[in-house]
């Protein structure tokens, strides 16, 4: 299976952007890089997901290194509910449908 | 819609009893799996069915049994309880195993084995 490798911890400011990176050096061309978020005391929940562009939603952007070894990502505004668990995945080509969680990054967010 | 739901929200077990952990999904979803999680771990896949009938093992299927009789339920079954077994276990649904779909999960259910 595809790794990712991502910080243990980052801490951010309420209302600050804030940039979560991970590096996955060895992609394949058919995985989406997948981010998923886990409340404390909840199921993980899905963010966001991508290929090759950068995309947007609602929750956040995913900014996709043009080799695709690494993405980013960022939530533009951070607020006090945003404070989880962090998991970046890569999911679709190679993992036949199963999610590999790591141990994702811890996200504090400070008021 | 409902989403994935799953019973009960809490249980404690003693060591050699076994219960089944209920899981149901109302979107239809093909895909169905089953994740447990220790302390300060991330989720590690202990079933996965791609279809009713249709059964596999994950990364941590010893312990566990499972069936997929309707498309809806996915049920996990622990037989002989064993103290190893205390975590949280997450059930979860996607559409497909393609890289363009996300999984749903269910709220969880904390187990303790004494």
């Amino acid at each position: 299976d595809a790794k990712t490798t991502q910080p243990n911890s980052m801490e951010s400011n309420e209302e600050e952007p804030v940039h979560l990176p991970c590096n996955h050096s060895t992609i394949s061309g058919t995985d989406y890089i997948h981010w998923y978020r886990q409340l404390p005391s909840q199921g993980p929940e899905y963010v966001i997901h991508g290929l090759t562009s950068n995309v947007n939603n609602r929750m956040a952007s995913l900014a996709i290194a043009e080799d695709r070894k690494s993405s980013t990502l960022i939530l533009h505004r951070a607020t006090l509910r945003d404070a989880a668990v962090y998991y970046c995945i890569l999911y679709g080509g190679t993992s036949y449908g199963k999610l590999t969680f790591g141990q994702g990054t811890i996200l504090t967010v400070h008021p | 819609n409902a989403g994935v739901t799953q019973t009960p929200k809490f249980r404690i077990l003693k060591i050699g009893q076994s219960m089944t952990l209920q899981c149901t999904q109302d979107m239809n979803h093909n895909y169905m799996y089953w994740y447990r999680q220790d302390p300060g771990m991330g989720l590690k896949l202990i079933y996965y069915s791609v279809g009713a009938g249709i059964t596999d093992k994950g990364e941590v299927p010893n312990g566990y049994n499972v069936s997929r009789s309707t498309t809806e339920d996915f049920p996990l079954r622990l037989e002989l309880a064993a103290p190893s077994q205390t975590s949280v276990y997450f059930c979860a649904s996607a559409a497909s195993d393609k890289g363009t779909d996300t999984q749903y999960f269910g709220p969880g259910t904390r187990l303790t084995v004494l």
